[in-house]
């Protein structure tokens, strides 16, 4: 069963313009979720991350959003560079990023010079 | 800033032989963790381990074994590996109890098991 879903596996953007990805998870015990960046031939490196207590985090041109009703997060990316072209996992964790995580599939983005 | 080095970036090796490879990391991180990454699936955990000589199994152990006798250094074996062990491997370190402290990977280990 899988318990985080990136149900799109591909996304194409402009420069310039907004890229939103987006998660979901099953499980309600998962308390700290994080977005991981992926270029090929590279290990994946940490982008960002929210806990189950807010809503919302943002660094610089990254945000995540966090509805934990609907068990869904999302991140904004804007805006969009050709740099930001890469896979992006969504990760979650019921005792905080440093422990056991479960990924989800993962989804390319593209975005267009 | 965290390093976590992979032996060997990319390995081909025949069925039925023994497979180590090898991870280090220089933070002095108590977590390693050891997933494998296949098109389609995502990363998928093999083990971790959150201490020397420790060991715990992820979502996909079967046919895989792991050591950690010291703590920055963890080995992943493949007993006897298999096609369907044609991968890419990637090693991640961490730190428990510091707050949103991610796990840090390593540049993975393109593995063709023919």
């Amino acid at each position: 069963d899988q318990q985080v879903k990136q149900n799109s596996p591909s996304l194409s953007v402009q420069e310039g313009r907004i890229s939103i990805l987006n998660c979901d998870y099953t499980n309600s015990m998962f308390d700290y979720f994080l977005w991981y960046k992926k270029y090929p031939a590279e290990g994946p490196t940490f982008l960002i991350s929210i806990s189950s207590i807010k809503d919302k985090n943002e660094d610089g041109r990254f945000t995540v959003f966090l509805n934990k009703s609907a068990k869904h997060l999302s991140l904004h990316i804007v805006p969009s560079q050709p740099g930001d072209s890469a896979v992006y996992f969504c990760a979650a964790s019921a005792k905080g990023g440093s422990e056991k995580l479960v990924f989800g599939k993962g989804m390319k983005l593209t975005v267009n010079p | 800033d965290v390093k976590v080095t992979q032996s060997s970036r990319y390995l081909v090796k025949r069925t039925g032989e023994k497979v180590f490879l090898e991870c280090v990391q220089d933070m002095d991180h108590e977590n390693m963790f050891w997933y494998r990454q296949d098109p389609g699936l995502g990363l998928r955990l093999i083990y971790f381990s959150y201490d020397v000589k420790m060991k715990e199994k992820g979502d996909i152990p079967e046919g895989y074994s792991v050591s950690r006798e010291k703590k920055e250094r963890f080995s992943l074996i493949l007993e006897s590996a298999s096609t369907n062990q044609t991968s890419m491997y990637l090693c991640a370190s961490s730190q428990p109890g510091v707050p949103n402290q991610p796990q840090h990977f390593g540049d993975g280990t393109r593995l063709s098991i023919l």
